[in-house]
């Protein structure tokens, strides 16, 4: 079946601009994760939705970064006003919230140059 | 808060028995993760462990001890695919936030 996909998988943006990024979790999965990943780093959390909701946000580095997921399915990590400092891998997961493991399904990522 | 500690990089031969530590502090634990994640590539769920003891599968085993807050990841038969960077991520609190530590890059030679 169709995992985790991210849209675009390349950003590049001029300081000061705003850019949004997109995640399409596993059809049924109600848990959606951003995390953020630096190179030689982990990923960083950033913010947890269970369903429509967003369940913890106390990743969200400071108010130019916000996330949304409207209809409990697709999310939108939005940033404005971006800065160099904001260049990373943005990663999205998903879990469904059941099973053993409830393990988190990682889409490849969006990897965003800040110019 | 939650602190996950790891090795930041381990050598290995082809072959051989590797053992990557992790430590934690965090309040509402519930459960500890293994990633293996390849250079450019996204994590990919290798273990699970929410009880004490040992977890295997396959060449890989999972071991925790939650008094202690402390994990090994333990890879055998190691070959030069297994060299990718190894996460450890704790699941804590009642809605399931993940925290993942910085990871630990593993080089397999031969």
């Amino acid at each position: 079946g169709a995992g985790v996909s991210q849209t675009p998988s390349n950003k590049v943006t001029e300081k000061g601009k705003y850019v949004e990024l997109r995640c399409d979790p596993i059809s049924g999965h109600t848990a959606l994760y951003w995390y953020r990943q630096s190179l030689g780093q982990g990923p960083e959390f950033l913010i947890y939705f269970q369903g429509t909701g967003a369940a913890d946000d106390s990743g969200l580095p400071n108010d130019r970064f916000f996330a949304v997921r409207p209809e409990g399915s697709v999310s939108t990590l939005k940033i404005q006003r971006t800065e160099r400092g904001d260049s990373a891998v943005y990663l999205c997961a998903s879990s469904s919230g059941t099973g053993q493991y409830n393990e988190q399904f990682f889409g490849p990522g969006t990897r965003l140059t800040v110019l | 808060g939650q602190n996950i500690d790891q090795p930041t990089e381990m050598t290995a031969t082809e072959g051989a028995i590797v053992q990557i530590n992790c430590t934690y502090q965090t309040s509402g634990f519930n459960g500890l993760f293994w990633y293996q994640q390849h250079a450019g590539e996204a994590p990919t769920f290798l273990s699970y462990n929410v009880l004490d003891g040992l977890e295997e599968k396959g060449r890989f085993s999972s071991f925790l001890s939650r008094s202690k807050g402390y994990s090994y990841l333990l890879l055998k038969e190691l070959q030069m695919k297994d060299s990718a960077s190894y996460l450890c991520a704790v699941r804590s609190g009642g809605y399931q936030k993940v925290t993942f530590g910085t990871g630990t890059k593993l080089q397999v030679i031969p």
